[in-house]
């Protein structure tokens, strides 16, 4: 497709379990981002990629949350041992580096909620 | 650490109303972005700026770079209910490589 798909749209979990969430990028876009967005809230940056490096980790709430890239495509962001307080839409972007605008284009997100 | 504040954080008023929300910082941008966001979607672009004093149209809706690239504004004439939504600001320090930093939104409600 020619826009950012997620999946899950929807994930119900309960308290304890593991979750993996998938991204796919628009092709050819090098760069990824991972958000977490509250009900009512902005964006919380989680991690980047540029390529399947990630420079900028710093939004990662707990080592309970990780992130990896393969081939330059696709991105799983799993949460380990999942609590209440991780329910949220988790948002992914893709972004075309090197061009000057950094414009990101958003998939439309997976609603996760913990039990 | 770059910080976007945006303002006001809830904006409620009628159809046919004009608005503006704003969105500040103390670091300058290489480029700032605004997007509006609808219920269960994603965050879709609506304008980059670029240059200080930069001003861009489309169509109602008029966006304004600060001249020292600090802050922005969104004004909107003659709102519609179609312009309900979250809108948020997102400045690059670095124009090709980087994550931008978003602001906490402003959640606009036209009344028809």
């Amino acid at each position: 497709g020619a826009g950012v798909s997620q999946s899950p749209s929807n994930k119900v979990t309960e308290k304890g379990k593991d979750v993996e969430l998938r991204c796919d990028p628009i092709s050819g876009h090098t760069a990824l981002y991972w958000y977490r967005q509250r009900l009512g809230q902005g964006l919380e940056f989680l991690i980047y990629f540029q390529g399947n490096s990630a420079p900028d980790k710093s939004g990662l709430p707990s080592d309970r949350f990780s992130a990896e890239r393969t081939g330059e495509s696709v991105s799983t962001l799993t949460i380990q041992r999942t609590q209440q307080e991780d329910s949220a839409v988790y948002l992914c972007a893709s972004s075309l580096v090197g061009t000057a605008y950094n414009e990101q284009f958003f998939g439309p997100g997976t609603r996760l909620t913990v039990l | 650490t770059q910080l976007l504040e945006q303002s006001p954080q809830f904006l409620s008023i009628q159809e046919g109303e004009n608005l503006t929300v704003y969105c500040n910082s103390s670091s300058v941008f290489s480029s700032l972005q605004w997007y509006r966001q609808e219920p269960g979607e994603g965050p879709v672009l609506l304008v980059t700026v670029v240059t200080g004093g930069e001003v861009k149209k489309l169509k109602r809706l008029t966006f304004q770079f600060g001249d020292a690239r600090k802050d922005s504004s969104l004004h909107i004439t003659a709102a519609q209910p179609g312009d309900t939504g979250l809108y948020l600001c997102a400045g690059a320090v670095r124009t090709n490589a980087g994550k931008s930093t978003f602001g906490d939104g402003t959640t606009l409600t036209v009344k028809p």
